[in-house]
This record gives structure tokens, sequence and C-alpha cells, in this order.
């Protein structure tokens, strides 16, 4: 069994639409963060969460460390961010364990 | 702003030989941390270093060493390069240890 889990593993939404990602994980963790990589390959750190909620722009995360769960949700989704996401823990030990990633596709 | 640097983008090996890939983090971050993600599957922690130590280790094999230096850039060798290690692999830097991790654009590592 996988330390994080992701859901759903693919994602097709029509612009506009409201999306969110959820992650579980079963570690102990110092933090959570959402990654998001683009078709090439790079990565961007969008979030690193050990509380609470964060809020960029469009973008919103959340974190249920008793529930250890968070979300990532996306409000008025536009095809710039078709991407992968990917939800990673790190303890404190620094040990990262990455989810499998969600797929994302924004249709115009 | 400054952000990760690493060199090459790309390399292209062949089987048995070595390679080094480098990673100059954002100027003051003083932890680095070395991921490989292959063909169509997650990134894979390897080793991560914080002021020059090593602090912690994933998967990475015994044939990969790492350091890093003095002005805290990072280089990753890799020796008796296999054919399965062809990926991509991202450093990541982050101002202090547990911080956001702020990652590079990778090299790309083609084992022929």
């Amino acid at each position: 069994k996988n330390e994080v889990e992701q859901s759903p593993q693919n994602l097709t939404a029509q612009e506009g639409e409201f999306i969110t990602i959820n992650c579980s994980y079963s570690v102990g963790i110092s933090a959570l963060h959402w990654l998001q990589q683009h078709p090439g390959g790079g990565i961007v750190s969008l979030f690193m969460l050990s509380s609470g909620k964060k809020k960029h722009g469009r973008l919103i995360a959340t974190i249920n460390i008793q529930e250890k769960h968070s979300s990532l949700h996306i409000t008025a989704s536009h095809p710039r961010d078709s991407a992968v996401y990917i939800c990673a823990v790190s303890n404190t030990g620094n040990q990262f364990y990455f989810g499998t990633g969600t797929s994302l596709t924004v249709i115009p | 702003a400054a952000g990760v640097i690493q060199s090459p983008r790309h390399l292209i090996k062949e089987k048995r030989e070595t390679a080094t890939l480098k990673c100059y983090p954002i100027p003051r971050h003083d932890t680095v941390y070395w991921y490989q993600q292959g063909p169509g599957q997650d990134p894979q922690f390897l080793i991560s270093f914080y002021e020059k130590m090593q602090s912690d280790k994933g998967s990475i094999p015994d044939r990969f060493s790492a350091q890093q230096f003095s002005d805290y850039h990072s280089e990753l060798n890799m020796s008796s390069l296999e054919l399965g290690d062809s990926a991509l692999y991202f450093c990541a830097s982050s101002v202090q240890y547990g911080e956001k991790l702020f990652f590079g654009s990778g090299t790309q590592l083609s084992v022929l």
C-alpha cells in the first residue's frame, strides 16, 4: 500500500468547472506538498501545508491533520491548468513520499 | 528571481559509462534534494543534503553518489550506467530544512 494515495487518477473537466483532487496519507508528516507537473516534465511546487488552508489565485489547498487528508481545489478551471498534480508528504527525517499523481485535462 | 539551475538539460550516455549531474540551488538555500522520475512513473526521492551534510537517503542505488559543496551546489555522480537509469532527474532546494521546495527543470538522462 502506498503511503500517499490520490484520487482521482485521471480527471477531465470543462473550462470553468470547480475541480477537487484528494490526497490521503498513512504516515506521520511534518508537511504536505502539492506539486504541479506539466508535459515536458517541469515540476512546480504549489503549496506546502502543515495545517489549515492556503490560497493562491484560483488554487486552494486544505489539510486535515486528524483525518490525514488534504484537498486541492481549482476554481474556474482553465485549459492551462491541464497538468499532473502530485501530492507529496515529508516527515521530520526529510523523507518524501509521493502520490501517484492526478492527470487533469481541462477542455475549452 | 534566480531559480534552481540544473545542468546539463539533456545527457546521452552508453551503458557502463559514468555521468555527473549538477544542481545549483537558489541563493541562500542550504538544502538540496534529488529525485528520479522514470518514464510514466512517479518521482522517487534519492537523497538530500542540508548544510553540506547528507540529511536523508531514499532509493538511491549504490552505483550513485552525491555531495553538496561549500557553495551549496550539489552533484549526483552515476557510475556503471544501466538502461534503467534513463530518467528525468530533478533537483530541488529549500531555504532551510523542511521549507517549501523549489524545483529545477530537470536533467533528462538517456542511457543507450
